[in-house]
């Protein structure tokens, strides 16, 4: 079945610093790909997203690549700042219904 | 702005207790969501509704039901609540998808339910 893995969190990183996130899937055909965070005390939002091969997302100084080749939709961010504490969920979606299936979600904490 | 709503934000109930969570969603999307979130083990679909009265059992509908009687609201009942049924659980709602770029889903704030 379709599966998401993401990277073993926790991630604690100073501000300014480089952030990835690594997610890879298991999906047959050609899933759209997302990543969702969630704000503490808060539901979870769309970040970014990318439906086909090649297609980069971007949002918030946040970018990530569709790649096939290496069925990859890693997360990365030149400069985080405190704000990006959150926890940051990778996803698919493969079906006609729109179903996602998730990663584990990755904790990420920024210290000034 | 889309807006999906929780019927609460924190919820204790007993064992055996009948218990129901509430959504509701004002943009007239097709489709409705019900996941669970346990640390370690990101977001699990517990059922879902791709119209009024239809509903799909999603990876863990164990111990759930749901209901879908009009397109904005849709409920998820614990018949007899157990402790390891206290999670956090999230509502969303999407529109049909005719496009991938259709399929985003957008999040209640969800609930905390504790069952004692």
């Amino acid at each position: 079945g379709d599966s998401v893995t993401q990277m073993e969190g926790p991630v604690t990183l100073s501000e300014e610093a480089f952030l990835t996130i690594n997610c890879t899937y298991t999906a047959t055909g050609y899933p759209s790909l997302f990543w969702y965070v969630q704000y503490p005390g808060e539901g979870l939002q769309l970040l970014l997203k990318a439906t086909k091969a090649d297609d980069k997302g971007s949002n918030k100084g946040f970018e990530a690549t569709y790649r096939k080749e290496t069925t990859s939709f890693h997360l990365e961010k030149g400069s985080v700042q405190v704000s990006d504490s959150a926890v940051y969920f990778c996803a698919l979606s493969p079906t006609s219904y729109g179903k996602l299936t998730f990663g584990q979600g990755t904790i990420l904490t920024v210290h000034p | 702005d889309v807006k999906v709503t929780q019927s609460s934000r924190y919820l204790v109930k007993r064992t055996g207790e009948k218990v129901f969570l509430e959504c509701v969603q004002d943009m007239d999307h097709e489709n409705m969501f019900w996941y669970r979130q346990d640390p370690g083990l990101g977001l699990r679909l517990i059922y879902f509704s791709y119209d009024v009265k239809m509903k799909e059992k999603g990876d863990i509908p164990e111990g759930y039901s749901v209901s879908r009687e009009k397109k904005e609201r849709f409920s998820l009942i614990l018949e007899s609540a157990s402790t390891n049924q206290t999670s956090m659980y999230l509502c969303a709602s999407s529109l049909s998808p005719g496009l991938a770029s259709r399929n985003e889903q957008f999040f209640g704030p969800g609930t905390r339910l504790t069952v004692l």
